[in-house]
């Protein structure tokens, strides 16, 4: 049975650091592995998709990198600001739409 | 293109009355999937639909839900007969892919939040 498991549950940096968001899944086959962002109170916006047979995604200051073999991604967010405060999801494709999320990572970025 | 788009927004029922959530996906979107967020949980799959077909229901509670995509209007979630553990946060999402490619980002509406009473 496939577990999300993400870590840290919270997070609390100065504005300008780089944040580091870790996920492991513990069953290697995936379709694909997609992170999410969620505000309070709001729904899911799609941050990055990774397909299986890809390593990493980029877009702007966010890259996201995946290593089936051993069950991990990280999602890297350079140069972090006030408004990347948020709940940080990351699920994986088991099946077609069927999605497994982790807990998440809320994360604080203060000025 | 306007997202996928959720209502009501905010429902509120008493204990035995029923609830329906509606979802319309983002146009081109014939692929519609339910998740629910309960408080303090993770977000977990419920049904994925297509047009006229339920395609896996195998996150449903077995009792009182219900989904239906039909050939015309948005998806429907019903619940019947509300308890107060259904009070959660329902998410629908949209795909464009179809299952020949294992490709397919996931768009999800602003939620429905159902507040059992």
């Amino acid at each position: 049975k496939q577990e999300v498991t993400q870590i840290p549950a919270a997070l609390s940096v100065p504005e300008g650091e780089n944040l580091v968001l870790n996920c492991s899944f513990t069953d290697s086959a995936i379709y694909n592995l997609q992170w999410f962002r969620q505000d309070p109170g709001k729904g899911l916006t799609s941050l990055l998709l990774i397909q299986s047979s890809q390593r990493e995604q980029t877009s702007g200051r966010l890259n996201a990198s995946l290593d089936k073999s051993s069950g991990r991604s990280t999602l890297y967010i350079a140069a972090s600001q006030p408004g990347d405060s948020a709940t940080y999801l990351c699920a994986v494709w088991n099946s077609w739409g069927k999605l497994q999320f982790g807990a998440g990572t809320q994360v604080v970025v203060t000025p | 293109n306007a997202g996928v788009m959720q209502n009501p927004r905010h429902l509120v029922r008493r204990r035995g009355q029923e609830a329906r959530l509606r979802c319309s996906p983002m146009k081109g979107h014939s692929h519609v999937y339910w998740y629910r967020q309960l408080p303090e949980e993770g977000l977990k799959f419920m049904v994925y639909l297509q047009k006229e077909n339920i395609i896996d229901e195998s996150g449903m509670p077995k009792e009182r839900f219900s989904a239906e995509f039909p050939k015309e209007g948005p998806s429907i979630l019903r619940i019947q007969q509300v308890v107060r553990g259904d009070s959660a946060a329902y998410f629908c999402a949209s795909s464009p892919r179809t299952r020949l490619t294992n490709t397919g980002e996931l768009f999800f509406g602003e939620g429905s939040r159902l507040t059992v009473l």
